[in-house]
């Protein structure tokens, strides 16, 4: 696609149900990044894919957060149960893939998770 | 870890004249790679400037030139010209040039008002 799309943009969702937010990456683009962006700061790294292989997970903060990309494109961030504190915009981003080059990442518009 | 600070929370300028927004960092690699993005109100997050830490001469980008001292660990950012467009949240950005560390850790952000 022409850039990196995101569903919903908007999540409202009672405490302790689960949510999936999903993001479709510019087409052709190996590797995907999620990030979370509190309200008056700058992203947070929370994980990222090669492909459909999760090579980095460091970023999230507990086991009722997990993503996935089974077939190395679309990928899904899931929220288990969650919290207030789980509100704010998760942002999820693609680049190329280029090793050893500037692999710029392209961001999209971001999911607004609210919690109630 | 790497770190980035970005210590102005503010800034403010006149339509047409010249700002500087300040990013500092720390890290212990050699090689690395730098961004500053671009958040305005409507908070997509858009790529203003990027700069590989190997490259001694300055990134430029029309309006956008970047000051980067490495020995200091500074990559500030200089907005020419200041447009009311260029209203927003600016964010300075370092990747490690190292695979396996794909992911970008950010400043706190520095909002930028335009005034006519």
């Amino acid at each position: 696609g022409a850039g990196v799309s995101q569903s919903p943009r908007y999540k409202v969702t009672k405490r302790g149900q689960d949510v999936a937010l999903r993001c479709d990456p510019i087409s052709g683009h190996v590797s995907l990044y999620w990030y979370r962006q509190a309200l008056g700061q700058g992203p947070e790294f929370l994980t990222y894919f090669n492909y459909e292989a999760q090579q980095d997970k460091s970023g999230l903060p507990n086991d009722r957060f997990s993503a996935e990309r089974p077939e190395g494109s679309i990928s899904t961030l899931t929220i288990q149960r969650t919290e207030q504190r789980d509100s704010a915009m998760y942002r999820c981003a693609s680049s190329p893939g280029l090793a050893g080059g500037t692999d710029t990442q392209y961001f999209g518009p971001g999911t607004r998770l609210t919690v109630l | 870890a790497q770190t980035v600070t970005q210590s102005q929370p503010e800034m403010s300028v006149q339509e047409a004249e010249t700002v500087t927004l300040s990013c500092t960092y720390d890290t212990s690699e050699s090689d690395y790679y730098l961004f500053w993005y671009k958040q305005p109100p409507s908070r997509q997050m858009i790529l203003v400037i990027r700069q590989e830490a190997y490259k001694q001469q300055n990134a430029t980008e029309n309006r956008f030139s970047v000051n980067f001292q490495k020995a200091a660990k500074s990559f500030s950012l200089k907005i020419s010209d200041s447009q009311l467009g260029d209203a927003a949240m600016y964010f300075c950005a370092y990747r490690s040039y190292q695979g396996g560390s794909e992911k970008l850790v950010f400043g706190k952000g520095t909002k930028l008002t335009v005034n006519p």
